[in-house]
């Protein structure tokens, strides 16, 4: 099975800051990678999809890039209301694998 | 409006049985793949089943294999997990999510389920 990695599990950084976040799979997963964004006490929800795409209705602010084994998520001015716990996923061969997670405060 | 509605959770005991559901609306159901992931308190997220649009085909993370069913009945629009032989560690929120083109593109609020002695 593909494992996925995140790093950092945790950040903290400033209003306005750019804040990447990067997601590494154990095997070539092609450009088949996806964001979520999940605050706290609530439900997931995709952000970027094929790992650079960015879903209807999200800030621009967002974005991902990366193909193959590694890829990054990249907020590029942080704001109050980014703070919750970002997660990449992976689909491989009816497998669908969460990484592990990355907390995003502001400092 | 477009949604997914959980419901089924509850406390039960290690070893008996549970099902929980999923209604959807907003959307043609019977279009999209659906998937049942959960997440244990404080833990991350772990995907746990998918069923195909149509039913004829569905996929099982390792951990649950055997022992959780994924179904669905598209005239009514609803999703359904069966959990048997529950253990403590499958504590957590279930979360159901449609999915298109292998990413979930919407969630619903999440049940809880909890087993406990």
């Amino acid at each position: 099975d593909i494992q996925m990695t995140q790093s950092p599990s945790s950040l903290s950084a400033s209003v306005g800051d750019r804040v990447t976040i990067t997601c590494r799979a154990s095997q070539d997963i092609d450009f088949y990678l996806h964001w979520y964004q999940q605050k706290p006490g609530k439900a997931p929800k995709l952000l970027i999809y094929d790992a650079s795409n960015l879903e209807r209705g999200v800030p621009s602010r967002f974005s991902g890039s990366g193909f193959g084994t590694d890829f990054t998520f990249t907020i590029s001015s942080l704001q109050p209301e980014d703070i919750g716990t970002y997660y990449c996923q992976q689909y491989d061969n009816v497998r669908f694998t969460f990484g592990p997670g990355t907390k995003v405060n502001i400092k | 409006q477009v949604q997914l509605v959980e419901s089924g959770g509850g406390v039960v005991r290690p070893g008996t049985s549970l099902r929980v559901s999923c209604e959807a609306s907003g959307f043609h159901f019977s279009s999209y793949a659906m998937h049942w992931v959960r997440q244990a308190p404080g833990k991350g997220l772990e995907w746990v089943a998918v069923i195909w649009y149509d039913g004829r085909n569905s996929y099982y993370a390792d951990s649950v294999k055997g022992r959780f069913t994924i179904s669905r009945d598209n005239s009514k629009n609803t999703l359904y997990l069966q959990l048997r032989s529950l253990r403590a560690e499958d504590t957590a929120v279930f979360y159901c999510a449609r999915g298109d083109n292998n990413r979930l593109d919407l969630w619903g609020l999440g049940t809880l389920v909890t087993v406990s002695s």
